[in-house]
């Protein structure tokens, strides 16, 4: 089975700060993906960035980057020079082999302040 | 990226009404489409895949008769809540694939509302 454990219910960063948000993963298969999406008030699922579990760099996208650790099974979200639009909540999800479904971690909400 | 809706954005329906649910892909063939159910300040938790012209394939503890998934076609997939109570009330939220594709692409959710 798998799991997704984000232990930070909730994170505070000063704009223009990098803030890491945590994410461990559990899973017995060698071929996985792990996703990171943004969710605002609003609701709707944003996505933000995936790491392969092949993949030999760590993903970036623009302000976003994944700091993949696959010994320690860990995949955390560092966001750099934080934004007050940055404010949502965060999930952290992972696919098995396949492509089936998505597995979500409880989301960390992360509040930037000015 | 693919864009996916979700219509109505907002449902206030009767106890003991159905209500249903439309998820769309606008500029993909979904081969796949995903239901979740989201509550106040809890992650999503995963109640169907449906593929289509096939039967969905309900998560357990999900009741397949209370809430009917139809996938007919390669762009549009609804969700049938039947017989709704206030406990039904929550935050549904569709997702779909492509084929071969790697991302699922969420629609903006549903907010649904039993009295």
């Amino acid at each position: 089975a798998q799991k997704i454990t984000q232990t930070q219910p909730g994170m505070f960063v000063q704009e223009k700060e990098a803030v890491t948000l945590d994410c461990t993963y559990d899973t017995s298969d060698q071929s996985y993906g792990l996703f990171w999406y943004k969710q605002p008030s609003s609701g709707e699922m944003i996505f933000l960035i995936y790491q392969g579990s092949y993949d030999e760099q760590n993903a970036t996208e623009g302000r976003y980057s994944l700091n993949f650790q696959k010994a320690r099974k860990s995949a955390n979200l560092v966001i750099s020079a934080s934004q007050l639009g940055d404010s949502a909540m965060y999930f952290c999800a992972l696919r098995n082999s396949g492509y089936s479904t998505l597995t979500f971690g409880k989301g960390t909400m992360l509040l930037v302040s000015p | 990226g693919a864009v996916v809706s979700q219509h109505p954005s907002r449902v206030i329906c009767k106890s003991g009404t159905s209500v249903k649910i439309e998820c769309r892909s606008l500029d993909f063939q979904a081969t796949t489409m995903f239901w979740y159910r989201q509550f106040p300040k809890q992650s999503l938790m995963l109640m169907a895949t449906s593929n289509e012209g096939s039967k969905a394939t309900y998560e357990q503890g999900v009741e397949k008769d209370k809430f009917l998934i139809n996938h007919a076609s390669l762009t549009l997939s609804t969700l049938t809540v039947t017989s709704a109570h206030p406990e039904d009330s929550s935050f549904y939220i569709c997702s779909a694939r492509g084929g071969g594709g790697r991302e699922q692409y969420f629609g903006p959710g549903t907010r649904l509302t039993v009295t």
